[in-house]
């Protein structure tokens, strides 16, 4: 069974300019999230998607931070303006949907550089 | 707010011998607990988890032992192996909260062969 997908693996990009980011997770995936994870920090959830509804977005910064997964399966978060302090390992991750306790896999990640 | 801490941050063993992690946690309402290991470059991968109405779950090489009443849980893995060298996140969820995890800042293993 495929894992999740990611794309690109690393990105660089000036300080303002845009950036985008794919996940496509495994194949019968309800549930997609998207974290955040800092040098020397552990994983922050960004948002979370169950289909193509949104569950939990409230530590996404939406004025910069943007998600979709329009068909419930794909899925892309963009950052639009980029600051210094987006540099940053971007995970997707997806879980089926059981309503208990659903192990959540994990991408390789998109490491954005901002300079 | 840091809710899920994990101190000392790298560990080296020898291989063969125990390595034992160490997580606390300030949430009382997180009733679910994982660990899980990440090679560089890779995503973490689900290691293994405890729920709360237990106080111990062993799976293999690896046992996660839960202490409620000081927040603490503990991850042993018997005998370390080379392979085993990695960052491991310790992870927390609440029932209430959409199955969403709040990891510590991980620890860096080395097991020295």
């Amino acid at each position: 069974e495929a894992g999740v997908a990611q794309s690109p693996r690393y990105k660089i990009i000036e300080k303002r300019q845009s950036v985008a980011f794919w996940c496509n997770p495994i194949s019968g995936h309800a549930t997609l999230y998207w974290y955040q994870q800092i040098l020397g920090q552990g994983p922050k959830l960004l948002i979370q998607f169950q289909n193509n509804g949104v569950v939990d977005d409230s530590q996404l910064p939406k004025d910069r931070f943007s998600a979709e997964r329009l068909k419930g399966v794909d899925s892309t978060l963009k950052i639009q303006p980029a600051k210094l302090e987006d540099s940053a390992v971007y995970l997707c991750a997806s879980s089926l949907w059981t309503g208990g306790r659903d192990t959540q896999y994990f991408g390789p990640g998109t490491r954005l550089t901002v300079l | 707010d840091q809710q899920v801490k994990q101190n000392s941050p790298s560990l080296s063993v020898q291989e063969g011998r125990i390595s034992i992690l160490n997580c606390d946690y300030t949430n009382s309402m997180f009733d679910y607990f994982l660990w899980y290991k990440k090679y560089p470059a890779e995503g973490p991968t689900f290691l293994i988890s405890i729920s709360s109405i237990k106080d111990k779950n062993e799976d293999g090489r690896f046992t996660v032992f839960l202490n409620k009443s000081a927040k603490h849980l503990s991850l042993h893995i018997v005998p370390s192996q080379p392979g085993d060298s990695a960052v491991y996140f310790c992870a927390a969820s609440a029932s209430y909260g959409n199955n969403r995890l709040a990891f510590g800042k991980g620890n860096q293993v080395v097991v020295i062969p």
